[in-house]
């Protein structure tokens, strides 16, 4: 199995500024096909998780361009470049190159 | 606009079968191009992919290995909806099941209890 690991688990941050998430793999998630099938979820508490980014970088249909998403291979990275009150919840990584998995998740809280 | 909707029980006794069913709107499940996804929550953790189905001309199935034996995801185009058994049941199965359209569309989620 692709073990994703995220970092950190919790991040306290001001309305107004930015926010980052790391996402390491434990293996190369570059397919056969030659894409990368690295995408960030976010999850309101009570709330399904809905797509934010999908293929390292693509923002899903509807989602601010202040979310922006980058990596290659083993190590990406979300960020938020001014946050919201409406950021608040939990962010996974989640990986399709192999069977998804997904990462342990990072609550984001405004301080 | 897509959407589904999980419908199943919400309670399970320990050694029976867990089945629910993820009815689909605004697509139709047989013009193939996506993977139609179970995934589940335990409550207060993370996130568990259980398996999918890509229907092209028919049904093709993927299966966590972790769940593959006790899995079975199924498919009724004339319904435009697709399925999932869980065999077995045990209370490590208690958990929010959603279905999700390739992961950009998701049901609200539906929780099962497992407890007799």
């Amino acid at each position: 199995d692709i073990v994703l690991t995220q970092t950190p688990l919790s991040s306290p941050v001001t309305l107004g500024q930015p926010a980052s998430i790391s996402c390491r793999s434990s293996q190369s998630l570059v397919h056969s096909d030659g894409n990368t099938y690295l995408n960030w979820l976010h999850q309101r508490p009570g709330q399904p998780p809905r797509l934010l980014i999908y293929q390292i970088s693509n923002r899903f249909s509807g989602v601010p361009d202040r979310f922006s998403g980058s990596g290659a291979e083993t190590d990406f990275t979300l960020k938020i470049s001014r946050v919201e009150a409406e950021d608040v919840g939990v962010y996974y990584c989640m990986q399709a190159t192999q069977f998804p998995t997904f990462g342990q998740g990072t609550k984001l809280e405004i301080k | 606009q897509v959407q589904l909707q999980e419908s199943g029980p919400g309670l399970v006794k320990p050694s029976q079968t867990l089945s629910l069913t993820c009815n689909v709107s605004g697509d139709s499940i047989s013009s193939g191009g996506h993977y139609w996804n179970w995934i589940r929550q335990h409550p207060e953790k993370g996130l568990e992919w259980i398996g999918n189905m890509y229907y092209s001309g028919g049904a093709n199935t993927d299966y966590n290995p972790s769940l593959k034996s006790r899995i079975t995801i199924s498919v009724d185009t004339s319904k435009n909806q697709f399925s999932l058994r869980v065999t077995s049941v045990t209370a490590a199965d208690t958990a929010i099941y959603y279905c999700t359209r390739d992961g950009g569309y998701w049901g609200q989620g539906t929780l099962v209890t497992v407890s007799s």
